[in-house]
């Protein structure tokens, strides 16, 4: 089964500085890969997706994550915070064939002024 | 296009009472999920359809729940009877599943649910 793991459950950075969020994915073989972001009282929306056609993927916001297969990993970047940042981020993994998607506990991110 | 939408978007109720819950998926989309989400367990993959047909309710947690989809246009999630735990945020996710498709979920802005 695909499972993803986010480390730190709260992430705490300077407005303008680098946000850098941290998932690790569990899987045979390369799945698909998603970040989401949920602002407060908000479902989530998908920030950006992996699906093997580029292992650096850009997406919303400024927001950009790099699949990297020797570290089974799938970290969230984006240069600059925003105080509209502000939020929590979902990394999520789904098998090729699966159906389901299997998300990680989530991280909430806090931007300093 | 109009995203996922859901009704009611709150919903506060007392102990006993028979909740429920709607969803109109995205128009085109063949899957939908139910999901639930709490503090203490995050989100939590209720049960999964699929052409109208569900496929996997393993994440329902009794029997007091249930789901339909009798379209594919419309989707209900069913507490009865409701307490106090079953407090939290549902939410409804269509996406297009099949050869080709990565099958990313598109959410609606869920149900906050409390049950008194």
């Amino acid at each position: 089964a695909q499972s993803v793991t986010q480390l730190g459950s709260h992430v705490s950075v300077s407005e303008g500085a680098l946000v850098l969020l941290r998932c690790n994915y569990s899987s045979s073989v390369p799945p698909y890969l998603f970040w989401y972001v949920q602002y407060p009282n908000q479902g989530l929306q998908l920030l950006l997706k992996y699906t093997s056609a580029a292992t650096l993927v850009k997406g919303i916001n400024g927001f950009e994550a790099e699949f990297k297969k020797s570290e089974t990993s799938f970290h969230l970047t984006k240069p600059s915070a925003h105080m509209s940042d502000a939020a929590e981020y979902f990394c999520a993994v789904r098998g090729r064939g699966d159906y389901k998607l299997s998300f990680g506990a989530g991280t909430t991110v806090t931007v300093r002024a | 296009d109009a995203g996922v939408i859901q009704s009611p978007r709150h919903e506060v109720t007392e102990m006993g009472q028979e909740v429920t819950l709607r969803c109109k998926p995205i128009s085109g989309h063949n899957s939908l999920f139910w999901y639930r989400q709490t503090m203490m367990r995050g989100l939590e993959l209720l049960i999964y359809f699929n052409n109208n047909v569900p496929i996997d309710d393993s994440g329902m947690p009794e029997d007091r729940f249930s789901a339909k989809m009798p379209n594919a246009s419309f989707s209900t999630l069913k507490i009865q009877p409701s307490e106090p735990r079953d407090s939290a945020v549902y939410f409804c996710a269509s996406s297009l599943s099949g050869t080709g498709s990565t099958g990313e979920l598109f959410f609606g802005e869920g149900s906050r649910l409390t049950v008194l």
